[in-house]
This record gives structure tokens, sequence and C-alpha cells, in this order.
């Protein structure tokens, strides 16, 4: 079955430094997505990603993030100059072609921290 | 503003015992609901979904059931099974491909 991989699995950045976290959807899904989950907290939506643009974002998306859709291939979340509150579990998903009721499938996700 | 909760953080139920995970919303305007099931160091895999129009859907050993009026749905899991030991999520979205909002999760431990 199709699935969603992540890269790094773990990464390690010092306070201030860009971070880029990648991923590949499923090839002929159209819908991408970034949530976090920050350690013991609830799994929170950052961004969706269609037709190579955001159509929505939450409030903790905020400048310091950007999306990218370089290749047709992956999908990366940019973090331009990170905190420590930036620390959490990063989770992909892509979702294909239907309503709401289309299942997203996630990656594995990235877990960040911060130094 | 939680739109979705799962008041219960965890539950632990014997194998072979019914496991009832339970979820509120506040938005009216969901129009689906899934479950995601969640296993440490993976992410949320898919588990089941109702439309807001059907107040029950089945798969196998699982079964939503959706009540609109009360604005609550539950995920019965029957036999409950070692394996179904995991965090259960559940997620609400609108009719178009778009977020889902998540609830905080409930940590299912199915006792041998």
């Amino acid at each position: 079955e199709p699935e969603v991989t992540q890269t790094p699995s773990h990464q390690v950045t010092q306070m201030g430094q860009e971070v880029i976290l990648r991923c590949v959807p499923i090839s002929n899904h159209l819908y991408f997505y970034w949530y976090r989950q920050i350690l013991g907290q609830k799994v929170e939506f950052l961004v969706s990603f269609y037709n190579n643009e955001i159509s929505e974002k939450s409030e903790i998306f905020d400048d310091q993030f950007s999306v990218e859709r370089p290749d047709g291939s992956n999908f990366t979340l940019k973090i331009r100059s990170t905190k420590l509150e930036d620390s959490a579990m990063y989770f992909c998903a892509s979702r294909g072609r239907g309503f709401g009721n289309q299942p997203q499938h996630f990656g594995d996700g990235t877990r960040l921290s911060i130094l | 503003d939680q739109q979705v909760k799962q008041n219960s953080p965890s539950l632990s139920v014997q194998e072979g015992r019914i496991s009832i995970l339970n979820c509120d919303y506040t938005n009216s305007m969901f129009d689906y609901f899934l479950w995601y099931k969640k296993y440490p160091a993976e992410g949320p895999t898919f588990l089941i979904s109702i439309s807001s129009i059907k107040d029950k859907n089945e798969d196998g050993r699982f079964t939503v059931f959706l009540n609109k009026s009360a604005k609550h749905l539950s995920l019965h899991i029957v036999p409950s099974q070692p394996g179904d030991s995991a965090v259960y999520f559940c997620a609400a979205s609108g009719i178009a491909a778009g977020k889902s909002t998540f609830g905080d999760g409930t940590t299912l431990t199915v006792k041998p």
C-alpha cells in the first residue's frame, strides 16, 4: 500500500537556525497537510496545500513557517528561525480527490528538537 | 475554542470486552467525522468515518455512532484485542477536502 514518507525521523537544531522538514506524499494525492503534536498535547493543524498554494492555515502558521512543493513529489515545511517552543512531532499528510470523508494518510512524523 | 473534545484521556478494558471511546463537538457545520488510531512512533492511521447524515457506520469490529442532536459520537470496538491498544483520535471536517480538527486523543489499553 502506498504511504507517506517523512525525512528525517529526528532533527536536532539550535535555536534560531532554519530547518526544513521533508515529506513525500502519496503520488496521486492532491491535498497536502502539515500537523504538529507537542509532547503530551493534541495534534494541531498547521496548513493545507492544494493546487500549488496554501488553501488554509492556522494561527500557529505564522511568518516563520512556509511550505513548498518544489518538484511535484516533495512537500516541505520550512521553519525560518526556530524557537524552543517549535520542538514537537511534525506530521505530513496527504489526501486524494473527494470530499471531507476521504481520510488523510499520515507519515510517521519528524521529531524536531530545538536546543 | 476546542471544537472537538475527547474528555477521557485514557480507557482500560479487558480483552474480549467492549471498548467505547467518546467524542463531542461544538461546530454544527462539520460534515464528516473520522477516527484515527496512533501507535507510538508512528503517524495516525485512519480507522473509520461517518457522514453527518448517518447515525451509524460499521466495519468489522469497529462501529461509530453519531448523535447529531447531542453533537456526540462514539467508537465501539467489539471484541477488544490487545493489539487495539493505542491512542485514538476523533477528527471532524467539512464537506470539502480541507483540514481536519482533531480531539486530544484517548489512550486505550486492552489487557490480556
